[in-house]
């Protein structure tokens, strides 16, 4: 049981550039979500999912896309790159009341 | 989501306890509280979640008064390893994915 897999762990982009962060988890959970963490400050919520096919906003969406199309997958999208997406980000999953079990995060550093 | 007050800091000495308040004074009927933590800048992990009553796992203790305005996380024998960064999150029970988190507690383990 992997539990919840990001990759890559690191990453530098060009401004402009567009990647995929990828998310997996192995528990067949129902819930899965993205987060941003900026030196010194908490998790932001950027984007979440309460089952495959189904996506919303969080407190922090701009930027960012998401899609599931499968319970396991759940990745984010930077469609262009900028040096305010300098950030690290964590993925998690949960069922709909129990606890989140979080990635190890993806430290992005965009120039 | 109801907000959290925390304060942003807390010294603690190894093989004490390690009392973490939390005050959510608009905390709603259907609101759960739910307590993380995060070690370095790893990723946050789970601890304990609780509606009314008194909670206890094999990591911590949680107390949530009556009126369930506020709630004390009990570490009961601190060790240097417990030193983190302690979030108080509130929600409803089924919000899945949709932690919304504050500033968090700097708990310091001295020896």
């Amino acid at each position: 049981n992997a539990g919840v897999t990001q990759t890559p762990k690191f990453q530098v982009l060009k401004t402009g550039q567009s990647m995929t962060l990828q998310c997996a988890q192995d528990m067949n959970h129902e819930y899965m979500s993205w987060y941003r963490q900026d030196p010194g400050m908490g998790l932001r919520l950027i984007h979440y999912s309460v089952g495959a096919g189904i996506t919303d906003q969080g407190e922090v969406p701009n930027g960012y896309n998401v899609s599931r199309s499968t319970t396991e997958d759940f990745p984010l999208r930077l469609l262009s790159a900028a040096p305010s997406q300098t950030s690290v980000y964590f993925c998690a999953s949960s069922t709909a009341n129990g606890g989140a079990f979080f990635g190890q995060g993806t430290r992005l550093t965009v120039v | 989501d109801a907000k959290t007050t925390q304060p942003p800091s807390m010294d603690c000495a190894e093989g004490r306890a390690a009392n973490l308040p939390c005050n959510h004074s608009t905390i709603s009927g259907n609101e759960y509280v739910y307590w993380y933590r995060q070690i370095h800048s790893q990723g946050p992990q789970y601890i304990i979640h609780g509606l009314k009553n008194n909670e206890t796992n094999e990591m911590a203790s949680l107390i949530i008064t009556e009126d369930r305005k506020s709630s004390t996380l009990i570490l009961p024998h601190a060790t240097l390893r417990d030193t983190a960064v302690y979030y108080c999150i509130v929600r409803v029970f089924t919000g899945g994915g949709k932690l919304i988190f504050g500033q968090g507690t700097e708990l310091s383990v001295k020896p």
